[in-house]
C-alpha cells in the first residue's frame, strides 16, 4: 500500500526558508508513470497547487510561487522535497505531498504538515 | 491559467437527497484531466472521480461525474451521513494544476 509522509519544521520565521520532505513507501519515485507534487491549504481556505516533479526531469510550478519554490527528488532515499524561500505569514498552511497519475489526478496524499510562519 | 469556479459555495441538504455540484472552467478543459475530491475536517483530500467520469477505487457508485468543455458536474445520488464534506474540482492543462474554491455540503 502506497504511503506518503511529510516531515519538517512546524514553525518558520519570516524571510527564512521553509523546507519539507515527503517520504514515499510502497512505490518508487523513479517510476516513469507518475510525478510527485506539493499542495498547500491555508487555515480555513481551499487548496493551492505548488508544483510537481518527475524522475524524467520535468518540473512544473504554480506561476505565483515559481520564483520562490524548488522541488527536488532523491531516489536514493525515495523521498522528494520542497523549499520555499522568503516566507511570510501568508505561507502559513497545511502542506500536503501527493502522487500524480497519468491524467494528472492526485491519487495518494500524505496526511499533511502544518507550517506556521511567525517570529 | 484556467480558473475553476464551483457552485454553489454551500449546499444544504438532508440524508437521502440528491446533490448536484457544479464546476465551471474559464476555458475548455480536456475531460481526461478533470478530477473531483472530497475533504473532511482534519483529513487530506480523497480522490473521488478522475477523467471527469471515472470513479476512483473504493468510491461508492452513488458518486458520479460528467461534463465536457467548460461545464462539469459531480452528483451524489442519495446522500449518506458520511458524504457531508467539502468537494473540490481540479484540472490540469499547459503543465499547470488548478483547483476550484470548493463546495461545502452541509446537513440541513
Amino acid at each position: 500500500q502506497l504511503q506518503l509522509q511529510e516531515s519538517g519544521p512546524g514553525l518558520v520565521k519570516p524571510s527564512e526558508t521553509l523546507s519539507l520532505t515527503c517520504t514515499v513507501s510502497g512505490d518508487s519515485i523513479s517510476s516513469s508513470s507518475y510525478s510527485w507534487g506539493w499542495i498547500r491549504q491555508p487555515p480555513g481556505q481551499g487548496l493551492e497547487w505548488i508544483g510537481n516533479s518527475s524522475y524524467s526531469g520535468s518540473t512544473y510550478y504554480n506561476p505565483s510561487l515559481r520564483s520562490r519554490a524548488t522541488l527536488s527528488l532523491d531516489t536514493s532515499k525515495n523521498h522528494f522535497s520542497l523549499k520555499l524561500t522568503s516566507v511570510t505569514a501568508a505561507d502559513t498552511a497545511v502542506y500536503y505531498c501527493a502522487r500524480s497519475g497519468s491524467y494528472a489526478f492526485l491519487d495518494y496524499w500524505g496526511q499533511g504538515s502544518l507550517v506556521t510562519v511567525s517570529s | 491559467e484556467i480558473v475553476l469556479t464551483q457552485s454553489p459555495g454551500t449546499l444544504s441538504l438532508s440524508p437521502g437527497e440528491r446533490a448536484t455540484l457544479s464546476c465551471r472552467a474559464s476555458q475548455g478543459v480536456n475531460p481526461s484531466y478533470l478530477a473531483w475530491y472530497q475533504q473532511k475536517p482534519g483529513q487530506p483530500p480523497r480522490l473521488l472521480i478522475y477523467s471527469a467520469s471515472s470513479r476512483a477505487a473504493g468510491v461508492p457508485d452513488r458518486f458520479s461525474g460528467r461534463g465536457s468543455g467548460t461545464d462539469f458536474t459531480l452528483t451524489i445520488s442519495r446522500l449518506e451521513p458520511e458524504d457531508f464534506a467539502v468537494y473540490y474540482c481540479q484540472q490540469f492543462s499547459n503543465s499547470l494544476h488548478t483547483f476550484g474554491q470548493g463546495t461545502k455540503l452541509e446537513i440541513k
